[in-house]
């Protein structure tokens, strides 16, 4: 079943660690997107991807990085992982039509400490 | 820039009865789509309906219905039959029809409880 997957579902990790949170679809989408959302659920986008190695960093300044080295593959890296860090992760994907929903995967709750 | 705003953060009905949730957005283009998603706590965010600026005709997904009015700039959602399992976030969406890369903007959420 075509799909989109985020690991790890949840993490906790020290100040200062390196961290990668994975995101894959099965889908075929060029289009791939990372938010954080607030405590408050607001979403803030903070990367996205339209195709093979084109990333663009979104609307919220963010610390992280991306990469898109396959088209069903966009992980999210932060080097050095700091308690502001703490939230929640979601990964999206696209077809190219502009009426084309977005699909998210089922996020990942991220705690540093 | 687009924007799009809920202005009910919260909202609450009753099962079975009928409730609209609010979504006002501001633009300058005439082709876009709008969009609402469902975000179940603890779960993934799931698309609830889609409505073309360019279709006359509010979309409808069984209890759900939107009523667009363009010139108004407005894009409520209607939900009737409340069923407990509607409970959740929702957001409203847009997207520019006159560029292929532009990302989705969100509205900031209401969150809809129900009340058995």
């Amino acid at each position: 079943e075509a799909d989109i997957y985020q690991t790890p579902r949840y993490l906790v990790i020290g100040t200062g660690k390196k961290i990668t949170l994975e995101c894959s679809q099965t889908m075929g989408h060029d289009k791939m997107y990372w938010y954080q959302q607030d405590p408050g659920m607001e979403l803030h986008l903070i990367h996205y991807s339209y195709g093979v190695n084109s990333t663009e960093k979104g609307d919220l300044s963010s610390e992280s990085t991306v990469s898109r080295i396959r088209t069903e593959h966009f992980p999210l890296t932060l080097e050095s992982a700091r308690p502001s860090h703490t939230s929640q992760y979601l990964c999206a994907s696209s077809e190219t039509k502009l009426r084309a929903e977005s699909v998210f995967g089922q996020g990942t709750r991220l705690t540093v400490v | 820039a687009q924007t799009v705003t809920q202005s009910q953060p919260e909202m609450s009905v009753q099962e079975a009865e009928t409730v609209t949730l609010s979504c006002t957005y501001d633009t300058s283009e005439s082709d876009y789509y709008l969009f609402w998603y469902k975000q179940p706590p603890s779960r993934q965010m799931i698309l609830v309906i889609r409505q073309e600026a360019y279709k006359q005709q509010n979309a409808t997904e069984n209890r759900f219905s939107v009523n667009f009015q363009k010139a108004a700039k407005s894009f409520s959602l209607k939900i009737s039959d409340s069923q407990l399992g509607d409970a959740a976030m929702y957001f409203c969406a847009y997207r520019s029809a006159h560029s292929g890369n532009t990302p989705l903007v969100f509205g900031k959420g209401t969150r809809l409880s129900v009340i058995a």
